[in-house]
């Protein structure tokens, strides 16, 4: 079975901190997106990622996928309260029909 | 808006009760997917189709729910006999197969069961 764990669960930072989350598996996996979710809401993909060593920037946030494509980091620069959210990473599980498999999430809070 | 979206966006109901939900995908999109996510995790993986063939369902989906795509546009997923465990954000996405196969959510059902 393919997981992904995420960390840290929470993380309650001051706006300007800068911050890194994880998300690591066993498995190896074909992409690995990272979605943004507000409360109530749908996930909003940010970024996918492909290649193994990959790294895509969007903005002030910087994207990682690992060498060995089983883990993947999000850090991000200067934190805003607009960052403010639940971050989750999803695996393509590679069978085929490119269902995701989905960590339980980081869930950040900027204050001002 | 070429989005995804889904209806209704809140559902509240009794226990034993059936409720239907609708996704509309993105209108070039052919796969379409359900998850359902409770509080305080991920997104789980329900069910998927491809045009109108529905190809995987999770062992999550009991015989109480069914999903169709009639005419591989939009969905609906219906669950029968509602328990309190059924109560979660139900999670449309639609995707165009390809070289990433990019999945776009929509904003979800929520149900409550009562």
């Amino acid at each position: 079975t393919q997981l992904l764990e995420q960390s840290p669960q929470f993380l309650s930072i001051q706006e300007g901190e800068n911050l890194t989350v994880y998300c690591n598996s066993s498995s190896v996996f074909s992409s690995l997106q990272w979605y943004r979710q507000e409360p109530g809401e749908g996930p909003v993909l940010l970024v996918t990622v492909v290649t193994g060593g990959e790294v895509k920037k969007l903005k002030r946030l910087t994207f990682q996928f690992g060498d060995a494509r089983k883990d993947s980091s999000l850090h991000i620069t200067a934190a805003q309260p607009g960052d403010t959210g639940l971050y989750l990473c999803a695996g393509d599980d590679s069978g085929g029909y490119n269902k995701l498999i989905f960590g339980a999430g980081t869930r950040l809070a900027v204050h001002p | 808006d070429t989005g995804v979206s889904q209806d209704p966006r809140h559902k509240i109901t009794k226990r034993g009760q059936n409720v239907t939900f609708r996704c509309d995908p993105i209108s070039e999109h052919n796969r379409l997917y359900w998850y359902r996510q409770t509080l305080g995790q991920g997104p789980e993986f329900l069910t998927y189709f491809q045009n109108e063939a529905q190809l995987e369902k999770s062992r999550l989906l009991s015989d109480r729910f069914s999903a169709e795509r009639p005419k591989g546009s939009f969905s609906t997923l219906e669950i029968q006999r509602t328990e309190q465990g059924d109560s979660a954000m139900y999670l449309c996405a639609s995707s165009q197969s390809g070289s990433t196969d990019t999945q776009y959510f929509g904003p979800g059902t929520r149900l409550t069961v009562l």
